[in-house]
């Protein structure tokens, strides 16, 4: 089946630090990925969706200055978030699909803890 | 808004079959219904999915009512390795997002 990797696993750093979160799919084409935010027992709730080569479309809430997505090739998404702070300590996932009609396959997900 | 309503949580005997819920009364003639799962600190996984015939694959059955206002997804033997947070997701055609209910917790019992 698809496979989606997502690197690093888990990340621990200081406030004020930028960290930057890589999200691969290793054996398709992935032409949108999606990233998302999950908090302790709660949802995953989506954060903003991009498509190789263009910019990323956020939701509603989600500060695109604070949180950068590059999508450079077909394989790789990546996700910034900038200056962080302890309120961005979460649980980030990513998704990808090759066509709207598929299902999405998920990454392992980043646990990222500021200090 | 999450256009899925499932029970917060389920107990299953290992060995029987899970039978898990989902309402989804105001879905339309192009939307999906997916599900997927997430195991503990893990990124969801995909189960099924379906627009209105009943599908099955190696993991799991999908039943569909003739209504599409309701669907259940259908572990035939579960074991612990299911304890899992299900998740019932309806997605339009020609749209690429989903958007995640609370979804149900299912253990599964020794």
């Amino acid at each position: 089946g698809a496979v989606v990797s997502q690197h690093p696993s888990r990340v621990i750093c200081k406030s004020g630090t930028s960290v930057k979160i890589e999200c691969r799919s290793l054996d398709f084409q992935a032409t949108t990925m999606f990233w998302y935010r999950q908090f302790p027992k709660k949802s995953l709730m989506l954060m903003a969706t991009s498509n190789e080569g263009s910019k990323a479309t956020y939701e509603q809430g989600v500060e695109k200055d604070k949180f950068l997505i590059n999508h450079a090739s077909l394989t790789l998404s990546t996700l910034t978030v900038t200056s962080a702070h302890p309120e961005d300590s979460s649980f980030y996932i990513c998704s990808a699909t090759d066509r709207e009609d598929q299902p999405q396959h998920f990454g392992d997900g980043t646990r990222l803890s500021i200090l | 808004d999450a256009k899925t309503t499932q029970p917060p949580s389920m107990d299953c005997a290992e060995g029987r079959a899970a039978n898990l819920p989902c309402n989804h009364s105001t879905i339309s003639g192009n939307e999906y219904v997916y599900w997927y799962r997430q195991i503990h600190s893990q990124g969801p996984q995909y189960i099924i999915h379906g627009l209105k015939n009943n599908e099955t694959n190696e993991m799991a059955s999908l039943i569909i009512t003739e209504d599409r206002k309701s669907s259940t997804l259908i572990l035939p033997h579960a074991t612990l390795r299911d304890t899992a947070v299900y998740y019932c997701i309806v997605k339009k055609t020609g749209t690429y997002k989903y958007i995640f209910g609370t979804g149900t917790r299912l253990k599964v019992l020794a």
